[in-house]
């Protein structure tokens, strides 16, 4: 079993966008529109933030937004905000019913 | 409001046991895939175990498999993970979540440590 593939690092300034690549295989990323993005702060428990590809949770701002291409999923922040920065996993359900986690990226707010 | 509160972890030896617990509050447990997902120190997001709402179906990352066995009570509204053969690498923090494929409800974790 292999992780889903994404960036270690991205940046941006305030007010700027970014996108966060999740890289996959057509037996998840590919296969199912059920990939998810979390956020996790340090020391913090993971928050929900796009669930099924594009879909964002109650109270989540629109500045959020997910799509998805072939076996590649995209996270994509605009209006970067200074609280934004954080560590950002992918998440995608499996052809083995499992779920693959991508290794993470940390996104710094410079 | 929803609450997830897991329990149970600690300090164990190499090839020793630990039973975690995860008590949900503010939803109707038994409509809810359940989840163990876990952090090692530094380290990220893995997914461990997940179970079917009526428990009759479970899920398992390779590497625990055969060591792990999840299960839950839903009278209890309550989620277990029965853990043996822990290994070194087995330490992390382990989380408690709702669903599978997305996890909207999560627990703050319970670390679990494997040393001598």
């Amino acid at each position: 079993q292999s992780a889903l593939t994404q960036p270690a690092s991205v940046s941006g300034s305030p007010g700027q966008s970014i996108t966060i690549s999740c890289t996959g295989t057509s037996s998840d990323v590919g296969g199912y529109n059920y990939v998810s993005w979390y956020q996790q702060h340090p020391g913090k428990a993971p928050k929900l933030m796009i669930f099924e590809v594009t879909n964002r949770p109650s109270g989540i701002p629109d500045r959020f937004s997910g799509s998805k291409s072939g076996n590649m999923a995209s996270l994509t922040i605009s209006g970067l905000q200074a609280e934004d920065e954080a560590d950002y996993y992918c998440s995608s359900y499996t052809s083995s019913s499992t779920v693959f986690f991508g290794g993470g990226t940390k996104l710094t707010v410079l | 409001e929803v609450q997830v509160v897991e329990s149970g972890g600690g300090l164990v030896q190499p090839g020793g046991s630990l039973r975690l617990s995860c008590a949900a509050s503010g939803i109707t447990f038994s409509d809810f895939w359940m989840s163990w997902v876990r952090q090692g120190p530094g380290k990220g997001l893995e997914w461990v175990a997940s179970v079917k709402p009526d428990g009759g179906e479970t899920s398992y990352v390779d590497s625990v498999k055969g060591r792990f066995t999840i299960s839950r009570d839903n009278a209890k509204n309550s989620l277990y993970l029965q853990m043996s053969g822990l290994r070194a690498e087995d330490t992390a923090v382990y989380y408690c979540a709702t669903g599978r494929a997305t996890s909207q409800y999560w627990g703050q974790g319970t670390l679990v440590t494997v040393s001598s």
